[in-house]
């Protein structure tokens, strides 16, 4: 059974920074690109950023270009997403997601994490 | 950046009857290559994920309900609930998996009249 288990999520001040963790299982990690999409209270959805199952072909929505970081430790099974000078506008739950295709990094998202609510407010 | 315009935002349907969304993409998000609309369909109840209902347009992820159905091609697409089920109550969103950045429509609130 595939699962994604976020963690890393909470309460930081503005300028501040966390590391986004999600833990998956059930699938072979390193053939699939992963991506991150959030969700900003009573909002829709919006793609973050997206990697590929070597690691290698990390993008990012403009709204966070430069400030997070996606990676992975295929090791670990574990896709993670440093966060670095956010900001209020980045109050949101974080899911990751799976791509459907192995090897493909533009396809439908088949399995979601529950989520981890990240909230930035002084 | 491909837009993605969902209608309606709302609707309200009796249960058994036909629930119709729309989505609209900014371009066309088909690949003349292989023929493959870049399009899916999310379902997303209260306090949980989305989760995937069609790909590729119209192509219904295994164990959605044979209720669920997805049409359209280039940048006019349709998610029909042949029959609407209490259980179906969601916002719904569809997405494009053309370009990067993707993009997702604002999203069509469904209930039950």
């Amino acid at each position: 059974e595939v699962q994604l288990l976020e963690s890393g999520g909470g309460l930081v001040q503005p300028g501040g920074s966390l590391r986004l963790s999600c833990a998956a299982s059930g699938f072979a990690f390193s053939s699939y690109a992963m991506k991150w999409v959030r969700q900003a209270p009573g909002k829709g959805l919006e793609w973050v950023s997206s990697i590929s199952g070597s690691g290698g072909s990390p993008y990012y929505a403009d709204s966070v270009k430069g400030r997070f970081t996606i990676s992975r430790d295929n090791s670990r099974s574990t896709l993670y997403l440093q966060m670095n000078s956010l900001r209020a506008e980045d109050t949101a739950v974080y899911y990751c997601a799976k791509v459907r295709v192995q090897g493909a990094i533009r396809n439908g998202l088949d399995y979601w994490g529950q989520g981890t609510l990240v909230t930035v407010s002084s | 950046d491909i837009v993605m315009t969902q209608s309606p935002d709302s609707l309200a349907v009796s249960l058994g009857e036909r629930a119709t969304i729309n989505c609209k993409s900014s371009q066309s998000v088909l690949n003349s290559s292989n023929h493959k609309n870049y399009l899916a369909w999310y379902q997303q109840k209260p306090g949980q994920p989305p989760k995937m209902l069609i790909y590729w347009a119209s192509t219904r992820e295994s164990g959605v309900p044979d209720r669920f159905s997805g049409s359209g091609s280039g940048t006019d697409f349709t998610l029909t609930i042949s029959s609407l089920q209490a259980e179906d109550v969601a916002v719904y969103y569809c997405q494009q998996y053309y370009s990067i950045p993707l993009t997702f429509g604002g999203g069509t609130k469904v209930e039950i009249k």
